[in-house]
């Protein structure tokens, strides 16, 4: 059972518009929500995160958005860049503890393609 | 910065074999992760570790085991490799002291069993 869904597998956009990835998670006991960026033959690497307990972050070019009611998060990216084309994963946090043990469940990916 | 090491980038082995696939990170991280990530599925989660000598299943750990004998060191252990462990295997680390600290990967270890 798929907790969090990415339902577009690729996405191109052009280079300088807005990118912008979905996400949709099913557990609401998940309080933490990260995107990472993966490049061919290299591990993920950590982009952005927003708290449940918030509805935006921005870092920069990047922007997440979160709305709890509808179970969803989204990843803005603007302007889109040539170096921003890449594989995207959404992970949602379940914490096990009061002690930092926790658990990452990732989305299935969207890989993004600027188009110069 | 953190530095999580995975031992080997390939790797080529038989059905039936016994493989081992090292993770070593150098930042005193208390949690240990193995990922395995396949198209179309994303990274699923394995095998965990909150301290040495502890471990917690993930979501799909059959035909898995880990070994955590050292904080900095995490193994992934196929008893008996199949084709169907051929994958990306991602090792990753986070510190739990620090409640929002994100995940940490190495580069990934390409298995592919023939």
């Amino acid at each position: 059972d798929q907790q969090v869904k990415q339902n577009s597998p690729s996405l191109s956009v052009q280079e300088g518009r807005i990118s912008i990835l979905n996400c949709d998670y099913t557990n609401s006991m998940f309080d933490y929500f990260l995107w990472y960026k993966k490049y061919p033959a290299e591990g993920p690497t950590f982009l952005i995160s927003i708290s449940s307990i918030k509805d935006k972050n921005e870092d920069g070019r990047f922007t997440v958005f979160l709305n709890k009611s509808a179970k969803h998060l989204s990843l803005h990216i603007v302007p889109s860049q040539p170096g921003d084309s890449a594989v995207y994963f959404c992970a949602a946090r379940l914490r096990l503890s009061n002690f930092g043990n926790e658990k990452l469940t990732f989305g299935t990916g969207t890989r993004l393609t600027i188009i110069p | 910065d953190v530095k999580v090491t995975q031992s080997s980038r390939y790797l080529v082995k038989r059905t039936g074999e016994k493989v081992f696939l090292e993770c070593v990170q150098d930042m005193d991280h208390e949690n240990m992760f193995w990922y395995r990530q396949d198209p179309g599925l994303g990274l699923r989660l394995i095998y965990f570790s909150y301290d040495v000598k502890m471990k917690e299943k993930g979501d799909i750990p059959e035909g898995y085991s880990v070994s955590r004998e050292k904080k900095e060191r995490f193994s992934l252990i196929l008893e008996s490799a199949s084709t169907n462990q051929t994958s990306m295997y991602l090792c990753a680390s986070s510190r739990s002291r620090d409640l929002n600290s994100p995940l940490h990967f190495g580069n990934g270890t390409r298995l592919t069993v023939t």
